[in-house]
C-alpha cells in the first residue's frame, strides 16, 4: 500500500530557482524520510524527519512536517542542474515496520 | 569499501524462467528488503528480513520467493508465476531501530525475452 502522494508529480525549473515538493500521507507517523534517485539508480538517502520535529535544515535542503495535516514539503534552494532527479518521501509509522514509499516527484533543472 | 551490491545489473527472462536477483551487504545491517519499481512509479515491497532465518511478505510477495541464510545476503527468486515480471528491482538494508534510513543497492533491471 502506498502511503505518501507527492505533489506535484512533475517539475521543471530553472537553475538558481527555488524547488518545492510536497508530500501527503495517511495514517500517524513515527518518522518521514526524503530520498533521492537518479535514473536508473538507486535511492539516496537526503533527510529524516521526526514525528514531533516540526523543520530540519541539511545544507540546501529544507523540510517541513505538519502532522496535523499529514503533510511535509522539501524544498531546495538555489536548485542546480545536478540536482535533476526523482524524489521520494518515505514513512514509518511504528518500531521495525518497512519504509512506505510515495510515487515521487520528477524534478528537471534546466541550466 | 561499505555498501550494497546487486548483481546481475541487467537480467533476462525467458518465459517460465526462474531467475534469482542477488543482493549482498557488508554493512552488519539486520534488516534488508526488496522493493520492485515500475516506470515511473513508486516502489513495492516486495519480501523484508529482519533478522536471519525470518522473513515476511510485502504487498507484492506473489510470484516472488526469498531465503535470508546469511546476514549478508537477501537473494530474490523472480519465479514463472511471476507474469509481469519486467521492472527495476531494488534491495535495501538498515540497521535495526525505528529512525534508521535505508541503504539502497543500485537496482537491477529484469526483462523478459
Amino acid at each position: 500500500s502506498q502511503q505518501g502522494e507527492e505533489d506535484p508529480q512533475a517539475l521543471s525549473i530553472q537553475e538558481g530557482e527555488n524547488a518545492t515538493m510536497n508530500c501527503s500521507y495517511k495514517t500517524s507517523i513515527n518518522n518521514l524520510q526524503w530520498y533521492r534517485q537518479n535514473s536508473g539508480r538507486g535511492l539516496v538517502h537526503l533527510i529524516l524527519i521526526r514525528s514531533n520535529e516540526r523543520e530540519k535544515h541539511s545544507g540546501r535542503l529544507r523540510v517541513t512536517l505538519d502532522t496535523s495535516k499529514k503533510s511535509s514539503s522539501l524544498l531546495i534552494t538555489a536548485s542546480r542542474a545536478a540536482d535533476t532527479a526523482s524524489y521520494f518521501c518515505a514513512t514509518s509509522n511504528s518500531g521495525n515496520t518497512p519504509l512506505v514509499f510515495g510515487k515521487g516527484t520528477r524534478l528537471s533543472v534546466i541550466a | 569499501d561499505g555498501g550494497i551490491t546487486q548483481s546481475p545489473k541487467y537480467l533476462f527472462r525467458k518465459e517460465g524462467q526462474n531467475v534469482t536477483l542477488s543482493c549482498e551487504q557488508n554493512l552488519n545491517h539486520d534488516a534488508m528488503y526488496w522493493y520492485r519499481q515500475d516506470p515511473g512509479q513508486g516502489l513495492r515491497l516486495i519480501y523484508y528480513s529482519q533478522i536471519v532465518n525470518d522473513f515476511q511478505k510485502g504487498d507484492i510477495a506473489e510470484g516472488y520467493s526469498v531465503s535470508r541464510e546469511k546476514k549478508e545476503s537477501f537473494p530474490l527468486t523472480v519465479t514463472s508465476a511471476q507474469k509481469n515480471p519486467t521492472a527495476f528491482y531494488l534491495c535495501a538494508s538498515r540497521p535495526a531501530g525505528i529512525n534508521e534510513k535505508l541503504f539502497f543497492g543500485s537496482g537491477t533491471q529484469l526483462s523478459v525475452l
